[in-house]
């Protein structure tokens, strides 16, 4: 299993401005998957991100938006600019963790809450 | 990637066991089935994972039939904190995993 930190785990932000969310990671991982969760919603697919190459967006999300990075195999962020109320969400990190038996076991950091005001 | 489809709820006694069905009629031949459990305001956990028949832990069971077109979560005696939303996944390791919308387990004393 893999050990996932998230921060900030809870924020209200201005109308207009970013934050950068952190994950750190207790495992070198190859793949670290960040996901939204809206109230109430089921979680939705935000990017993949890679070390050392570009994150892979899914459909509805883009780069200017969200913009992510992978420094190392052990920590990303999530940057959610130019937040409104819309992106009133949990924010959550998830890696894959491949063991002995299992085969696409993920695991989640507890979520980072951002309410915009 | 193969979709899923499970009841949007479910009422359960404490005590009862609870059984909940997932179909992934096109599930492809190197998928893993994982279930997950949701608290409000957490990240989702990790509760059991199977590729076919039956596998047991500490928490519940998963039962997979010869077709692996659906599976279905038992867990047994549940308590009031089993009240959660309950996922299943479908998909082959190191690919991102797409959530379905989950069932919302409600258990009443």
């Amino acid at each position: 299993s893999a050990v996932i930190s998230q921060k900030p785990s809870r924020d209200i932000c201005q109308r207009g401005t970013s934050l950068t969310i952190q994950c750190q990671v207790d495992s070198q991982v190859t793949m670290m998957f960040w996901y939204r969760q809206q109230p109430g919603q089921s979680l939705t697919l935000i990017a993949t991100a890679n070390q050392g190459s570009e994150a892979t967006y899914e459909s509805g999300f883009v780069i200017d938006k969200f913009p992510i990075s992978r420094p190392n195999l052990t920590f990303s962020t999530l940057t959610v600019s130019n937040m409104s109320p819309e992106d009133s969400s949990i924010y959550l990190c998830s890696v894959f963790s491949g063991g002995e038996e299992s085969g696409n076991t993920i695991y989640f950091g507890e979520g980072s809450w951002l309410t915009v005001v | 990637l193969a979709k899923t489809t499970q009841p949007i709820s479910m009422d359960s006694y404490e005590g009862q066991e609870v059984n909940i069905t997932c179909s992934h009629n096109n599930i492809a031949t190197n998928d893993y089935i994982t279930w997950y459990q949701q608290f409000p305001s957490q990240g989702p956990r990790f509760i059991i994972q199977g590729y076919k028949t039956k596998v047991t832990n500490e928490v519940a069971s998963l039962f997979i039939p010869a077709d692996r077109k659906s599976s279905t979560l038992s867990l047994p005696r549940v308590s009031l904190s089993d009240t959660a939303v309950y996922y299943c996944l479908v998909g082959g390791g190191g690919f991102k995993t797409i959530f379905g919308a989950g069932t919302r387990l409600f258990v009443k004393a």
